[in-house]
């Protein structure tokens, strides 16, 4: 099966220290990836995406990922948390569907604490 | 530019009843994507409509259904509510839910009693 797993339902961080979120694909196609933020009380937000081009994708808000095919990997990072990174990331790939139209699929996300 | 726009934000409805939720999309962004989220099933994708066309639809029962007008502006609907359905709604805009690149509005939470 074509999906998306995230490595860690929680992590917890200093504030300062780096953060390291994880997602692993599996697709049978090129994937196009995402990452997306959901503050509490919020809708999503992306992030940053990889679609084919550089490996090393950088996004908003000092965030990075890396698109390694050899591991199948997806991670964000970031150098220095800060406490307004607290929130839940979701890992998102593209896939095909029916029609000709592609669906997508999201991660099931994982809680970033960012502590004093 | 307005962002996108779920109301209601909150509702409390029984078991039963129907509800309709209503989702304004970015102006100028044609598609507009429904999400249930839980905290035990995560993120889920119920359909998609492009141009009052439904493109895309996920696994969820006939109770769910949508529809999306002229100016864009969608709404969808859950007829016979069970307490599973409790849950948030999100809505997503963009040029097409093909790219990945969606704009989403806050939700509309639901709780079935």
């Amino acid at each position: 099966a074509q999906s998306v797993t995230q490595l860690d339902s929680h992590v917890s961080v200093s504030e300062g220290t780096p953060v390291l979120l994880r997602c692993n694909y599996s697709s049978s196609y090129s994937p196009s990836l995402f990452w997306y933020v959901q503050h509490p009380n919020k809708g999503l937000q992306l992030l940053l995406k990889y679609t084919s081009a550089a490996t090393l994708v950088k996004g908003i808000n000092g965030f990075e990922a890396e698109f390694k095919k050899s591991e199948t990997s997806f991670h964000l990072t970031k150098p220095s948390a800060h406490m307004s990174d607290a929130a839940e990331y979701f890992c998102v790939v593209i896939l095909p569907f029916s029609g000709g139209y592609n669906k997508l699929i999201f991660g099931a996300g994982t809680r970033l604490a960012v502590h004093p | 530019k307005a962002g996108v726009t779920q109301t209601p934000r909150y509702l409390i409805k029984t078991r039963g009843q129907q509800v309709t939720l209503s989702c304004s999309p970015i102006s100028g962004h044609r598609s507009v994507s429904w999400y249930q989220q839980t905290p035990g099933q995560g993120l889920q994708f119920l359909f998609e409509y492009f141009s009052e066309t439904q493109r895309n639809k996920g696994n969820f029962p006939g109770r769910f259904s949508g529809r999306q007008f002229s100016n864009s502006r969608s709404e969808m609907n859950v007829s016979t509510l069970e307490l599973g359905d409790s849950a948030l709604y999100l809505c997503a805009s963009g040029y097409s839910m093909s790219t990945g690149e969606l704009f989403f509005g806050e939700g509309s939470r639901l709780t079935v009693l």
